[in-house]
This record gives structure tokens, C-alpha cells and sequence, in this order.
């Protein structure tokens, strides 16, 4: 069974641009979260959607970042513009469910770093 | 808020040693327990979890029990291999405030020597 893509790995950019990331959720998984993980910090959560409807956004700067899960399947989260605080590891998960039976499974992350 | 607590690393031990991280965190009700493990360059892994007091959740030769009466969920391993030098998180999932999503600790890095 494929696990939880992410693309890019890495990505650097100056600060005020803008970047993408993508993930692709592990198939049939109706939950999919997305984290930021400050280095020597743990994920912290952003945002989480069931299916293609958001259930919980209160963590997410929505000035500045967006996210959004069209069909159901794979998400894209988006910074616009980035800041130096916004360097960290951007992780994505899915589940089955919500319950706390159904388990999260990670992606490899997305390293960003902002100069 | 719910919130999550663990012993500050880095914390580097000898093969065969014996392993506690501890874990302590606070909660509306009773929130469900989770070990996780990082190797390095991979995703978050599920370790162990317990969904109730008194349970004890075991994997790999890890072990936590879920203690209400001190709000703890402590990760032991009788003797650590090179292969579990890792960042573990604890992490828990609540049923109040934090609408049943996961709240981690900061991560204790453990790095065993051959």
C-alpha cells in the first residue's frame, strides 16, 4: 500500500514570495491534515479536512496561508508571502476517519526554508 | 488547553541500555495516548497508544501504560539497539477544546551508541 506523498522534499525561497505545497493522501483515506513542525518543536496542527470540506482551521493564518482539497483526494497548502518564522517542516497525514481508533499516517514532510 | 510535556533531550545511551522518556500531559476527560517515532529523513510512525487508563500499549520491545492518577504516559524499552536512535514524540487526542486532533510534545531525540 502506497503511503502519504509529498512534493517537494525541499524548497527555499526569500522571504515575501510564495510557495506550494502538495500531498497525496493515502487511497480511500476520507481525512487528511496538514502540520507545521518548527524545528525542535512538535507538528503542530493547521488544518484538517474531511473529505473536501474543512473541519478545523482555528491554527491556520489565514492572511497568509491557504489550503484546499478540491475533489477529495489531494490537498495543495499555499504561503503567500512567506516570512522568516514560516521556515519549519510541513507535514501531511491522513486517516480513515476521525475517530481515535483511526490511525494518522505521515507523509516524509516538506522542508521549508525562508531567507 | 490540552497540552503535552516531555523530558528534554537529547538523550544518548549505550546498546542494551535501559530507555524512559517521560511524558506527563494535562486534559480535559480522558484523552487517548501516543507514542510516535521519527527516524531520521522519514514521516512520523505510529509507536504505540493507549485509549484508556491502565492500559499499556506496546510495540518494537516499547512499552508506555497509561496512568491517570498521575497524568502520565512514560515510553520504556528494556535494552535500546543503534536502530532506535530517533525523535520520539508523545502525543495525545482529546475529545474537548482540541477536537479530537493530535497535541504533541516537543520531541526527546535519542541517539544510541554502538
Amino acid at each position: 500500500e502506497a503511503g502519504v506523498a509529498q512534493s517537494p522534499r525541499y524548497k527555499i525561497i526569500e522571504k515575501r514570495q510564495s510557495v506550494a505545497f502538495w500531498c497525496n493522501p493515502i487511497s480511500g483515506h476520507a481525512t487528511l491534515y496538514w502540520y507545521q513542525q518548527i524545528l525542535g518543536q512538535g507538528p503542530k496542527l493547521l488544518i484538517q479536512f474531511q473529505n473536501n470540506g474543512v473541519v478545523d482551521d482555528s491554527q491556520l493564518p489565514k492572511d497568509r496561508f491557504s489550503a484546499e482539497r478540491l475533489k477529495g483526494v489531494d490537498s495543495t497548502l499555499k504561503i503567500q508571502p512567506a516570512k522568516l518564522e514560516d521556515s519549519a517542516v510541513y507535514l501531511c497525514a491522513s486517516s480513515p476517519g476521525t475517530g481515535v481508533d483511526n490511525e494518522q499516517f505521515f507523509g516524509p514532510g516538506t522542508r521549508l526554508t525562508v531567507l | 488547553g490540552d497540552s503535552v510535556t516531555q523530558m528534554e533531550g537529547p538523550v544518548t545511551l549505550s546498546e542494551e541500555a535501559f530507555l524512559t522518556i517521560n511524558c506527563t500531559y494535562t486534559a480535559t476527560g480522558y484523552p487517548s495516548l501516543f507514542w510516535y517515532v521519527q527516524y531520521p529523513g522519514e514521516g512520523l510512525q505510529l509507536l504505540l497508544k493507549a485509549t484508556k487508563a491502565d492500559d499499556k500499549g506496546s510495540n518494537k520491545g516499547f512499552e508506555a501504560t497509561y496512568r491517570k492518577e498521575t497524568t502520565s504516559f512514560h515510553l520504556e524499552k528494556g535494552s535500546v539497539q543503534v536502530s532506535d536512535s530517533a525523535v520520539y514524540f508523545c502525543a495525545l487526542k482529546g475529545y474537548g477544546g482540541s477536537q479530537g486532533n493530535l497535541i504533541f510534545g516537543k520531541g526527546t531525540k535519542l541517539s544510541v551508541k554502538p
